[in-house]
């Protein structure tokens, strides 16, 4: 079945960019009925949603998150990235990949990596 | 954004108790409620979606129910491995935005 797998720097200096990848395994990216997201979660907080790419290009962006978040597909790899530019210490966080499939909806990440945890400090 | 409120936040619970945890939206989100559970260094897992369908493989001690603001997750025998947190989500609008979890714990 399908499994993902994020990877990417634990750690990220301040104004820096964070950028991490998502690695679907035992099928496709390219489906074009998948929706591909990302989401955080720090410490001790509840979770947020980050945004969503589908289709290979079709991005939707938190809009609190927005100017400064870029999810891009690599379907050559099968995989999907995110970029965070600016981080502070609030963007520390536990960083999920997740799948929404076409049948629930665009706005349901039901299937989910086990996350990373980045910290941004100097 | 639609902010989402669940309580308690934790509880403690002996195996086999009934468990209910409540989940309520700022506004209407009609039947777009899901559930995961979280289990320590695990992902996130999808229990239920459109308020009370069970996902594939999830035991029928869970259940869940609501329309509109208020919604409710039940446990109707709490076994070893439901000791977990539990996390709702509305997807009816833009952006998707979840609570802030309710840990159940071992009493």
């Amino acid at each position: 079945q399908v499994q993902l797998q994020e990877s990417g720097p634990g750690l990220v200096k301040p104004s820096q960019t964070l950028s991490l990848t998502c690695t679907v395994s035992g099928g496709s990216i390219s489906t074009g009925i998948d929706y591909w997201n990302w989401i955080r979660q720090p410490a001790g907080e509840g979770l947020e949603w980050i945004g969503r790419v589908y289709n290979s290009e079709s991005t939707r962006y938190n809009p609190s998150l927005k100017s400064r978040v870029t999810i891009s597909v690599d379907t050559s790899k099968n995989q999907f990235s995110l970029k965070l530019s600016s981080v502070t210490a609030a963007d520390t966080a536990v960083y999920y990949c997740a799948r929404g499939e076409q049948r629930f909806g665009e706005l349901l990440p039901n299937l989910w990596g086990r996350g990373t945890l980045v910290t941004v400090s100097s | 954004d639609i902010q989402m409120t669940q309580s308690p936040s934790s509880l403690s619970a002996s195996v086999g108790d009934r468990v209910t945890i409540t989940c309520r939206a700022s506004q209407g989100i009609s039947i777009y409620l899901a559930w995961f559970q979280q289990r320590p260094g695990k992902a996130p897992k999808s229990l239920i979606y459109a308020t009370s369908t069970l996902q594939s493989g999830v035991p029928s001690r869970f259940s869940g129910s609501g329309s509109g603001t208020d919604f409710a997750l039940t446990i109707s025998s709490l076994q070893p491995e439901d000791f977990a947190t539990y996390y709702c989500q509305q997807y009816n609008s833009f952006p998707p935005t979840f609570g802030g979890g309710t840990k159940v714990e071992i009493k």
